[in-house]
């Protein structure tokens, strides 16, 4: 597509409950980053990926979190036993390659409730 | 560690008036720095971005900012402001490929 696409654009769960965050990236871009955006505390990196393996996931806040990525395309974003304190937005972005000057277009963002 | 300073939380400022929102890094090599728009309800989009040489960078929507080593600084600034630009402004700067971003600027337009 055009640019990053995530679903669901918003995600009310009951605490207790899983829930799968999907992000498809822009075609041809290898990596993928997911970051989570929350009142308390801004803009949060959580884990990126180059291709389908992921180098860095020290962002992830537990074990309840964890993240795959498939085809070199498609990421799934998923938390376990959510809690309250995981409400919040959660962006995905995705770049042609990997590096630190390599510009990041982001999608708009699932928001998540946890009730 | 890296990290990202915005001091202002919020700045409200006139229609036609001039902008600038400050921004400091914390960061041991040379920075590659960007800002970002994040308007309500949307993704965040970049505005303009900092490698290397000429340390006056032009971006979109008519902004531009100045890198500074000496101050730390990559501050944002634009000659005149529209009602449009009222938004959430972000500064970040590159770590291994991620972004560690600042706290955010909200930025109010005044009619």
């Amino acid at each position: 597509g055009a640019g990053v696409s995530q679903s669901p654009s918003n995600k009310v769960t009951e605490k207790g409950k899983d829930v799968e965050l999907r992000c498809d990236p822009i075609s041809g871009h290898t990596a993928l980053y997911w970051y989570r955006q929350s009142l308390g505390q801004g803009l949060e990196f959580l884990i990126y990926f180059q291709g389908n393996s992921a180098p860095d996931k020290s962002g992830l806040p537990s074990d309840r979190f964890s993240a795959e990525r498939t085809g070199g395309s498609v990421s799934t974003l998923t938390i376990q036993r959510t809690q309250q304190e995981d409400s919040a937005v959660y962006l995905c972005a995705s770049s042609l390659d990997f590096g630190p000057n390599t510009e990041a277009f982001f999608g708009q963002g699932t928001r998540l409730t946890v009730v | 560690a890296q990290s990202v300073t915005q001091p202002d939380i919020h700045i409200t400022v006139s229609e036609g008036a001039s902008l600038e929102l400050r921004c400091n890094y914390s960061y041991g090599a040379t920075p590659y720095l960007f800002w970002y728009v994040q308007s309500p309800g949307q993704g965040l989009q970049l505005l303009l971005k900092y490698f290397s040489g000429d340390t006056l960078v032009q971006g979109i929507k008519g902004f531009e900012a100045e890198f500074k080593r000496s101050q730390s600084s990559f501050n944002l600034r634009k000659p005149s402001v529209h009602w449009s630009d009222a938004a959430e402004y972000f500064c970040a700067v590159g770590d291994d490929g991620k972004l560690i971003f600042g706290q955010g600027t909200t930025l109010q337009v005044k009619p």
